[in-house]
């Protein structure tokens, strides 16, 4: 089983409507839980990230974590064009800048 | 917003000849680390770098591979001699002492012919 699996779509979802990516993973060491936006040959660029299970907001985006089952999402509220990109989920161990072990990314666009 | 500045954006190499891949980090960041991304697969992590050593290594950072912040402000990818399959962009990021979020610089696009 991969570490971390991310189906890479390609989702398109029309303006406005909620969308909801998500990952599994394998490794129970986890405890940090990242979600980076790529655009097009650009660096991923952090969009949140949480620590063990919950939720956590940030405008139009929430992100959930639920250890229990190795399963974390990324929910866009009111999508919009500019969002279409690549998002990427991200983990790591506890001890602190530990490396990053991405997804492989969800390629997302939406339709004006 | 303070951001990672990696040159060349574009690097096209022979095969077998040395690059060096240049990054300068977020100035109070301590911890400094390269990725590669292959196209159309998953970014991977290759090195981190913290109090002037690396602290963490990836099975794909060989003996070719070697890192070095040569003064207060850069910090280095030295590939000894490339091969066609070390084509992939490369991402600087660096993080502080207790920011989990790393900032990742836009890239260099090596290309090995």
């Amino acid at each position: 089983q991969k570490e971390v699996e991310q189906d890479p779509g390609p989702l398109s979802v029309p303006e406005g409507a909620i969308v909801s990516l998500n990952c599994t993973y394998s490794n129970s060491a986890f405890q940090y839980f990242m979600w980076y936006r790529q655009y097009s040959r650009k660096g991923p660029e952090l969009l949140m990230y949480t620590y063990s299970s919950g939720n956590k907001e940030d405008g139009r985006f929430t992100a959930q974590v639920d250890k229990s089952s190795k399963y974390i999402s990324l929910f866009i509220r009111d999508s919009q064009p500019s969002d279409s990109a690549t998002y990427l989920c991200a983990m790591s161990r506890p001890s602190g800048n530990t490396p990053l072990v991405f997804g492989k990314g969800t390629r997302l666009s939406v339709i004006a | 917003e303070p951001e990672v500045t990696q040159t060349p954006s574009h690097q096209v190499t022979q095969m077998g000849q040395e690059v060096i891949l240049r990054c300068v980090p977020i100035s109070n960041h301590l911890y400094f680390y390269w990725y590669r991304q292959i196209l159309g697969q998953k970014v991977e992590f290759l090195v981190s770098f913290y109090n002037n050593e690396i602290s963490e290594k990836s099975e794909i950072f060989d003996d070719q591979f070697s890192v070095e912040r040569p003064d207060g402000s850069n910090f280095t990818l030295k590939i000894r001699s490339t091969k066609l399959e070390d084509s992939a962009m490369y991402f600087c990021a660096s993080s502080g002492q207790t920011d989990y979020g790393y900032t990742f610089g836009s890239g260099t696009r090596l290309t090995v012919v």
